[in-house]
């Protein structure tokens, strides 16, 4: 089994609705990372949370870190064609020593 | 700065046949790393180097070797391509120093290399 669940495994949402994106693990994560790819390319840094409750934001995309430090959400506000892409999380595990575990991805697209 | 650049992009391989993936970064950075993604199993990491000059394995190395030629290239090594080995492979570095460093060093990754072994 995956040691970095995300879900949903696709999300097909309308130009302007908004959605989120999560990534659950049962380690405390340490340095969890968002990542973007485009179809094809490779992975593009969104952002990444260390402590407990942190939330950070970049343009309409907002991460946030649980208290507890096992689960993370990415929340993006009135979709645009220019998010559509395969969402990634990483992280650093409890006992992996500076190795990330990365999730399966989230395939977004967005329709007009 | 070019970052974390790899070659060649596409490559297609005969079950048997050996190639070498190149990774160089222009970052300076001290940690390298090579990944590789494959449909629902996501990024799983093969072999890291956390510094110049040392190499560790990650979490699927069989059949495959690595070198850290400098601290700017990190190269993967196929000796005998197997069908199995057809995936994407991304090479990322980051400025983590020695394999205890605390995670908070972002890894910036390249384009990616797609191999086909046929």
């Amino acid at each position: 089994s995956q040691e970095l669940e995300q879900s949903p495994q696709s999300l097909i949402v309308q130009e302007g609705k908004n959605l989120t994106i999560n990534c659950t693990s049962s380690k405390t994560l340490y340095g969890l990372y968002w990542y973007k790819q485009k179809y094809g390319e490779g992975l593009i840094f969104l952002m990444m949370l260390q402590k407990g409750g942190e939330e950070k934001s970049h343009e309409k995309i907002t991460a946030k870190l649980d208290e507890k430090k096992q689960q993370s959400s990415l929340h993006i506000t009135a979709s645009q064609p220019s998010h559509a892409g395969i969402y990634l999380c990483g992280a650093e595990l409890a006992g992996t020593a500076s190795k990330l575990t990365f999730g399966t991805g989230t395939r977004l697209q967005v329709t007009l | 700065n070019a970052g974390v650049t790899q070659t060649p992009k596409f490559q297609v391989l005969k079950t048997g046949q050996s190639m070498t993936l190149q990774c160089a970064q222009d970052m300076n950075h001290n940690s390298m790393y090579w990944y590789r993604q494959d449909p629902g199993m996501g990024l799983r990491l093969i072999y890291y180097s956390a510094s110049e000059g040392t190499t560790d394995k990650g979490e699927v190395p069989n059949g495959y070797n690595v070198s850290r030629l400098n601290k700017r290239e990190f190269s993967l090594r196929l000796e005998s391509a197997a069908p199995s080995q057809t995936s994407v492979y991304f090479c990322a570095s980051s400025e983590a120093l020695g394999p205890l460093a605390p995670s908070t060093d972002t890894q910036y990754f390249g384009p990616g290399t797609r191999l086909t072994v046929l």
